[in-house]
C-alpha cells in the first residue's frame, strides 16, 4: 500500500530534549516536506526537500532540523524543543515538486512541557 | 502578505444543500491553487488542483472549484452536500518554486 508514515504519532518531552520525529514514503518520490497545524493558523511548511542531499527552508524553519540521506526518509529533528514547539506535524510527499499531489502522513501531535 | 485567504472558518449546512467555500488569492501568486481535505484524526488529501489548464476544476467527490481571475477567486463547491462531507477543508497556492502556502481552514459541519 502507497503510503507516508510518521512515528511517534504522539509525544510527550520536556523543553530541551532532543528529538527526532522520522518520515517515510514507499512511493519513490523526490519532493517530501514538514508541516505543523496549529489551530488559527492552518498549516506552516517548515522545510522541504527535493530530493537526496537537496534541502531549503519553508516559511518557519527556526528551531527545527532536517536531512535526507535517503529519498524514502526526511526525519524532522528537534534539537532543543521549546513549547512554542508543541503542534500537530504531518510529513507529506510528492513527485516533483509542490506543484504535484501531495500525500500527507497521519500526522505526529508534540507537546513540550 | 497573505497568499490565500479563507473566508469564514467555520460553515454549516443542511444535508442536500449547496457548499460554498471560499478562497481568494493574492494576484502575485502563481497559478497553481489548490483545495485540500483533512477528515477528523488524518492527513491532508487533495480534493483538486488548478494549473492554468482550465477554470472550472472537478475534483473528487463530487466538489468543483472555478478559477476567477477578475476576482481573484478559487471558491470551492458542490452541489448537494452530505454526511461524509464534514470535514476541514484548506485552500492552498504555490507561492514559490517548491513553497505550499495554506489558508487557515474552514471547518464544514453537515447538519441531517
Amino acid at each position: 500500500e502507497a503510503q507516508v508514515t510518521q512515528n511517534p504519532r504522539y509525544l510527550i518531552t520536556v523543553t530541551g530534549k532532543k528529538l527526532t520525529v522520522t518520515c517515510s514514503q514507499n512511493m519513490n518520490h523526490e519532493y517530501m516536506s514538514w508541516y505543523r497545524q496549529d489551530p488559527g493558523l492552518g498549516l506552516r511548511q517548515i522545510y522541504y526537500s527535493m530530493n537526496v542531499e537537496v534541502t531549503d527552508k519553508g516559511d518557519v524553519p527556526e528551531g527545527y532540523k532536517v536531512s535526507r540521506k535517503e529519498k524514502r526518509n526526511f526525519p524532522l529533528i528537534l534539537e532543543s524543543p521549546s513549547p512554542n514547539q508543541t503542534s500537530l506535524y504531518f510529513c507529506a510527499s510528492g513527485r516533483g515538486g509542490a506543484w504535484e499531489t501531495q500525500y500527507f502522513g497521519p500526522g505526529t501531535r508534540l507537546l513540550v512541557l | 502578505a497573505q497568499s490565500v485567504t479563507q473566508l469564514g472558518s467555520h460553515v454549516s449546512v443542511s444535508e442536500g444543500a449547496l457548499v460554498l467555500l471560499r478562497c481568494n488569492y493574492s494576484s502575485s501568486v502563481p497559478p497553481y491553487l489548490f483545495w485540500y481535505v483533512q477528515y477528523p484524526n488524518q492527513g491532508l488529501q487533495l480534493l483538486l488542483k488548478y494549473t492554468s489548464a482550465a477554470t472550472l476544476v472537478k475534483g473528487i467527490n463530487g466538489f468543483e472549484a472555478e478559477f476567477k481571475k477578475s476576482e481573484t477567486s478559487f471558491h470551492l463547491t458542490k452541489p448537494s452536500a452530505h454526511m461524509s462531507d464534514a470535514a476541514e477543508y484548506f485552500c492552498a497556492a504555490l507561492t514559490g518554486a517548491n513553497n505550499l502556502f495554506f489558508g487557515t481552514g474552514t471547518r464544514l459541519t453537515v447538519i441531517p
